[in-house]
């Protein structure tokens, strides 16, 4: 199967610094990816649709300040946690769909934040 | 509003039986639904998707229902084993056309030895 590839798969920051997650589709071309966010035993919170080539789509109540998603090319796009708090802490996962008429998400492994 | 509902409870079964989870949707009309696999963690694994025209869907050991009338998929593990322990969401696409996955909270398996 396809493999998305997430990095770091844990991170710890100190309030107010930024933090960059990268998410990248290794053997296919994501025209589609998503980001979410999951609080133990919760479940996977979307948090905003990202196409190649364009601005992504945020889901209501997501900063788009502050979660700065940039989907540059078609394997690579990136989350950054801009002014990080310890709110912010969370495990962050993307996915990748293959093709626009795809219904099968690959996710990545998942990034541990800790926000101290 | 739109919700996807699974049992918070974990499920507890013996190797060997058959463990079966349930996933209620209200306010939806999904094309498909699919259930995938997470283990702590890590992110989830894709299993099996099933569309809104089929009853049923097997794959190995896996064998998924949907029935839109109920608004209710059933996802079964026959001959489980204590590898099958984690836990299990199941998703629906949000909107009609591009597929957008939104996921219920997920039933945590566990199989005794």
């Amino acid at each position: 199967g396809a493999v998305v590839s997430q990095h770091p798969s844990r991170v710890i920051c100190k309030s107010g610094t930024s933090v960059k997650i990268e998410c990248r589709s290794l053997d296919f071309q994501a025209t589609t990816m998503f980001w979410y966010r999951q609080f133990p035993k919760q479940s996977l919170m979307l948090m905003a649709t990202s196409n190649e080539g364009s601005k992504a789509t945020y889901e209501q109540g997501v900063e788009k300040d502050k979660f700065l998603i940039n989907h540059a090319s078609l394997t690579l796009s990136t989350l950054t946690v801009t002014s990080a708090h310890p709110e912010d802490s969370s495990f962050y996962i993307c996915s990748a769909l293959w093709g626009a008429a795809s219904t099968e998400a690959f996710f990545g492994q998942g990034t541990r934040l800790t926000v101290v | 509003s739109q919700k996807i509902e699974q049992n918070s409870e974990a499920l507890n079964i013996q190797e060997g039986k058959t463990a079966t989870l349930t996933c209620n949707y209200t306010n939806y009309s999904p094309a498909y639904l699919q259930w995938y696999r997470q283990d702590p963690g890590r992110g989830p694994v894709f299993l099996l998707l099933i569309r809104e025209n089929e009853k049923e869907k097997r794959k190995e050991r896996l064998k998924v229902t949907f029935d839109t009338t109920l608004k209710q998929s059933l996802f079964h593990i026959t001959a489980s084993q204590p590898a099958d322990s984690a836990t299990y969401l199941c998703a629906l696409d949000r909107k009609g056309g591009s597929y957008i996955p939104t996921f219920g909270r997920g039933t945590s398996l566990i199989v005794h030895p």
